[in-house]
């Protein structure tokens, strides 16, 4: 069974700082790997995924991750912070291409980001 | 429709009364989810379907949850006898295909007291 786990449960930087929120994962196979955000009272927006093409993977809104297999890391990094940016990240990994419940999402903890003025 | 929609958005109900949560996904998305989020956690998954189908209830917390997506678009969710842990947001998600990227619906947020 697949896992996530993220290191922080919650990160405060200030704006134009750059951002890490790190996210290690478990997976038995070559995992699915995606980041979400939730802004207050809104949905889940995916960030950005990765399906085994480029290890570095490039989102919304200048977010990017790199996926280490070595580490079986995915962390999410931003170069600068901007006061949007302040929302909870989700560090999600996909259910196995070739098994049952292939779309099935396990969510990390997740990471509330504070973006300071 | 334009995007995943939820109903209610809020449900306050009694201890022991039964709740049904609707989705209405993504028109032509074939698949559908349902996740439970409980206060400072992240989304737990339910059960799904393809169509009709629910090849997967794992994730239901007990037999009181049930859910139904008859026609093969819109879903619900029945929680029967409700309990206060049963307290949380409903989040509804649809896919084009299994696998596929997943869109959220804003959740419905069920307090039973």
């Amino acid at each position: 069974a697949q896992s996530v786990t993220q290191l922080d449960s919650h990160v405060s930087v200030s704006e134009g700082t750059p951002v890490l929120l790190r996210c290690n994962y478990s997976s038995s196979y070559s995992p699915s790997l995606f980041w979400y955000v939730q802004h207050p009272n809104k949905g889940l927006q995916l960030l950005l995924k990765y399906t085994s093409a480029a290890t570095l993977v490039k989102g919304i809104n200048g977010f990017e991750a790199e996926f280490k297999k070595s580490e079986t890391s995915f962390h999410l990094t931003k170069p600068s912070a901007h006061m949007s940016d302040a929302a909870e990240y989700f560090c999600v990994v996909s259910g196995d291409a070739g098994g049952t419940s292939y779309g099935k999402l396990t969510f990390g903890q997740g990471t509330i980001l504070t973006v300071h003025p | 429709g334009a995007g995943v929609s939820q109903s209610p958005r809020y449900k306050v109900t009694k201890r022991g009364q039964d709740v049904t949560l609707r989705c209405d996904p993504i028109s032509s998305h074939a698949t559908l989810y349902w996740y439970q989020q409980a206060l400072g956690q992240g989304p737990e998954f339910l059960t799904y379907f393809n169509y009709e189908a629910q090849p997967d209830k794992s994730g239901l917390p007990s037999d009181r949850f049930s859910a139904e997506r008859p026609e093969g678009s819109i879903s619900t969710l029945t929680i029967q006898r409700t309990e206060q842990r049963d307290s949380a947001m409903y989040r509804c998600a649809s896919s084009l295909v299994e696998g596929g990227e997943q869109y959220f619906g804003p959740g419905t947020r069920l307090t039973v007291t």
